[in-house]
């Protein structure tokens, strides 16, 4: 079993509609959880970096991390063809080593 | 204007050829990673250093080598031991505060001729 799961889609949305992306994982140690979008051929670049429980909004984007559940949300409200890329969620526990899921593939039809 | 570069953007290896993959950046960070990206599969660690003339192993060091002689500078040797090279390269950077995380470079993608 991977230490970090991630459905790699693909997901297919209209524009304007509600991306919701999720990751689960197993190791109780994880506290630092990240996001990061990967347009085609491109290095991924951080869209969101969350420490603990509960959520946390950045204009269209809102993270969500559960622990109890072990389990980490992205939302991505009012999509756009321009959020049309792969989401890598990624996360950590104290020590350096960041352990990735397999990212899923959006995208968002005008 | 801060960031991580690497080069080139595409390399082409020869059978039994050792190609070097350049990462530098200029934001002061302590610590540099490389990882290796496959289709449908996550990010991989191949090494990384936490501090100059330091570094260490990752989960997939076999067939490559890396030296880090210099802050700002961490380059990725793919050996000829490396079978299957064909694959996105990334590297990326972080501060030493604990709280924070990595940003990535562009990518190399290497290809086998």
């Amino acid at each position: 079993q991977k230490e970090v799961e991630q459905d790699p889609g693909p997901l297919s949305v209209p524009e304007g509609a509600i991306v919701s992306l999720n990751c689960t994982y197993s190791n109780s140690a994880f506290q630092y959880f990240m996001w990061y979008r990967q347009y085609s051929r491109k290095g991924p670049e951080l869209l969101m970096y969350t420490y603990s429980s509960g959520n946390k909004e950045d204009g269209r984007f809102t993270a969500q991390v559960d622990k109890s559940s072990k389990y980490i949300s992205l939302f991505i409200r009012d999509s756009q063809p321009s959020d049309s890329a792969t989401y890598l969620c990624a996360m950590r526990a104290a020590d350096y080593k960041l352990s990735f899921g397999a990212g899923t593939t959006v995208t968002v039809r005008a | 204007d801060g960031g991580i570069t690497q080069s080139p953007k595409y390399l082409f290896r020869k059978e039994g050829q050792n190609v070097t993959l350049s990462c530098e950046q200029n934001l002061n960070h302590d610590a540099m990673y490389w990882y290796r990206q496959d289709p449908g599969q996550g990010l991989r660690l191949i090494y990384y250093s936490q501090i100059v003339n330091d570094f260490q192993k990752g989960d997939i060091a076999e067939g490559y080598s890396v030296s880090r002689e210099k802050k700002e500078s961490f380059p990725l040797t793919v050996t000829s031991a490396q079978k299957n090279p064909t694959a996105f390269y990334l590297c990326a950077s972080k501060s030493g505060s604990a709280k924070e995380t990595q940003y990535f470079g562009p990518g190399t993608r290497l290809l086998v001729l």
